[in-house]
Parts: structure tokens; C-alpha cells; sequence
């Protein structure tokens, strides 16, 4: 049974640049979350996709944004890149339909770097 | 602004002694309440989760939730120095959406 899948693993990007972040969710899981982790701190919750759509976004600049497709995988953009969005990225998938727990499961993460 | 607070740390115990974690949060509607253990430059792994009021038990790991006091802990008895990690509280509201808040988490050292 495959996990949440994210790549890329590390990258490293310059100020102004545009980053996009890809996950694949947990085998039987229909919605996905993002997460910025900054170094020392806990998860952030930027937004949730589910059904293809946005469902609930956090407090994050429209500088992110994200897209939810039919088989359910999902990206994760952010333009004009900022030194201060260096951070873990996390995905994280879950199961809306049916009995909801709230349960997530972690994909290992992106770890983006803004020089 | 909903706030989860966990005891700063860190945290550091002997082998075979039990660990304390403790966590508030300040939405009295939180239903769910999570803990993750995070090894360094690692995701957050779930190891348990709690709905009710009360001790959940799951090998060697003890949750306790008592929502009047809005309080949730984290008991590892017989730590081992592979529990080393961070330990990251998170709770959910009540609603179907999935959005969990975070703490800073709790980092636990356990030396032989």
C-alpha cells in the first residue's frame, strides 16, 4: 500500500522565482493537505483540496496556490519566491467520504530553500 | 485564534523512565486531538489519537484527553532512546474538514 509520494525531495530556488511542489496521496484517500513547516516550528495549514477543489485555505498570501486533480494527486505553487518561504512542505492526504477520524498521513516532504 | 500549546522543553529522560508530554488548546470545539512524532529532518509520523475524554492505551504510548480542562498528554513509559524525536500535539474542530493546528512540539531526548 503505497504512502503520500512528494517530490521534488529538496530544491533550492532564488528570490522571485516560482516553485511547484507535487504529491500523490495515500492509496484510497480523496482529499490532500499542505502544510509549511519553518525550521523549529510545528505544520501550518496553507490549504485543502478536495473534489478539485479549494476547500479551506489558511493564512497564506494568494502567492500560493494549489490544484487538486481527478485522481485525486496534487500541486502546490508559489510565485515570486521569498527568503522567508524557505521551509518543509508537507502534503498530507486523508479520507473525507465515509468515516472521517481527521487522521493525516505525511508525505517525507519537499524541502524548499530560497537563496 | 485557535492555539494549540505544547511544554516548551526540551525534554530529556533516562532510558526506562516514563516521558510526560502535555499539550492545551483554546477551541473548546476541537473534537480530535493527534500526536505525531517527528524525527529530525523527517515528516510528522501519527502514533496516536484521541476523542473522548479519558486514557487511550497503545503499547508503551498512554493518550489522555480531558476536554473541561482542554488539556491532552502524552505518556511513553519504558523510553528508549529510538522515541528521540520531536513531539507535535495537533487538534481538529468539529466540521468534516480535515484542517489540523499544530503546536510547536515538544522535543524528547532519552539517553542510555
Amino acid at each position: 500500500d503505497a504512502g503520500v509520494t512528494q517530490s521534488p525531495t529538496h530544491l533550492i530556488k532564488t528570490r522571485g522565482q516560482q516553485v511547484t511542489l507535487r504529491c500523490s496521496p495515500k492509496s484510497g484517500h480523496d482529499t490532500v493537505s499542505w502544510y509549511q513547516q519553518a525550521l523549529g516550528q510545528g505544520p501550518q495549514f496553507i490549504f485543502q483540496y478536495y473534489e478539485e477543489e479549494e476547500r479551506q485555505r489558511g493564512n497564506f498570501p494568494d502567492r500560493f496556490s494549489g490544484h487538486q486533480f481527478p485522481n485525486y494527486s496534487s500541486e502546490l505553487n508559489v510565485n515570486a519566491l521569498l527568503l522567508g518561504d524557505s521551509a518543509l512542505y508537507l502534503c498530507a492526504s486523508s479520507l473525507t467520504s465515509g468515516t472521517n477520524t481527521g487522521e493525516l498521513f505525511f508525505g517525507e516532504g519537499s524541502r524548499l530553500t530560497v537563496l | 485564534q485557535k492555539e494549540v500549546e505544547q511544554n516548551s522543553g526540551p525534554l530529556s529522560v533516562p532510558e526506562g523512565a516514563i516521558a510526560s508530554l502535555n499539550c492545551t488548546y483554546s477551541d473548546r470545539g476541537s473534537q480530535s486531538f493527534f500526536w505525531y512524532r517527528q524525527y529530525s529532518g523527517k515528516s510528522p509520523e501519527l502514533i496516536m489519537s484521541i476523542y473522548s475524554n479519558g486514557d487511550k492505551e497503545d503499547g508503551r504510548f498512554t493518550a489522555q484527553l480531558n476536554k473541561a480542562s482542554q488539556y491532552v498528554s502524552l505518556l511513553i513509559r519504558d523510553s528508549q532512546p529510538s522515541d528521540s524525536a520531536t513531539y507535535l500535539c495537533a487538534s481538529k474542530g468539529g466540521s468534516t474538514l480535515g484542517r489540523l493546528y499544530f503546536g510547536r512540539g515538544t522535543q524528547l531526548t532519552v539517553w542510555p
